[in-house]
């Protein structure tokens, strides 16, 4: 099972949006709703951004969001601020019956 | 507090066997799905399966099946991973989650510190 394709890296200014794409196929991306995010601070736990393509945990702030269109699916940070720089991974149910995560983001706020 | 606590950092060798553990506590450990992800280093994340504990059923990522065995107890709900005969590619950081739902296939909400594990030829 091949990592979904994520860009290595996504910068932008504190306050501007950043969009953060996911690319797989129709045995994954595109074929469940079984989408989910991570936000990774190297040496601390991951953490659960946004699961079932766009719906968010209590506790996340409502400035991500996500999305899909087809086998691609996307995650919006609005509002960024320096918090926001981490690794970002997208994961998803696959037609295998397992899960494969994304290649990575590093998002940098400049 | 739900929470999840994994052993130690471990330095082997090659060949050697291990076992690493994650103890959940603050829920119902039988009720959600534990899985396990692999960071190498400079690496990003890997999921390598995942184990409900009231039956033991466990599902693998082809890249990890006949390598690793996933295992629960939950009369002390602790799940673990472990390694029979390790090589130095083994060398990570391991991390086990927790199914947000008692559906596996929807994310992973609370995880473990993670464990270090470092294998050398």
């Amino acid at each position: 099972q091949s990592a979904l394709t994520q860009p290595a890296s996504v910068s932008g200014s504190p306050g501007q949006s950043i969009t953060i794409s996911c690319a797989g196929t129709s045995s994954d991306v595109g074929g469940y709703n079984y989408v989910s995010w991570y936000q990774h601070h190297p040496g601390k736990a991951p953490k659960l951004m946004i699961y079932e393509v766009s719906n968010r945990p209590s506790g996340v702030s409502n400035r991500f969001s996500g999305s899909k269109s087809g086998n691609t699916a996307s995650l919006t940070i609005s509002g960024l601020q320096a918090e926001d720089e981490a690794d970002y991974y997208c994961n998803s149910y696959t037609s295998s019956s397992t899960q494969v995560f994304g290649s990575g983001t590093k998002v940098t706020v400049l | 507090e739900v929470q999840l606590v994994q052993s130690a950092t471990e330095v082997k060798k090659s060949g050697e066997s291990l076992r690493i553990s994650c103890k959940g506590s603050g829920y119902s450990f039988t009720s959600y799905w534990i899985g396990w992800v692999r960071q190498m280093p400079g690496k990003g994340l890997e999921w390598m399966g995942i184990i409900y504990p009231a039956d033991s059923h466990t599902i693998y990522s082809p890249s990890f099946q006949g390598h690793v065995t996933i295992s629960a107890d939950k009369s002390i709900s602790t799940a673990y991973l472990q390694w029979s005969s390790l090589r130095a590619s083994d060398t990570a950081m391991y991390y086990c989650a927790k199914s947000l739902t008692s559906g596996w296939a929807y994310g992973m909400d609370v995880w473990g510190q993670g464990t270090t594990v470092t294998v050398s030829s």
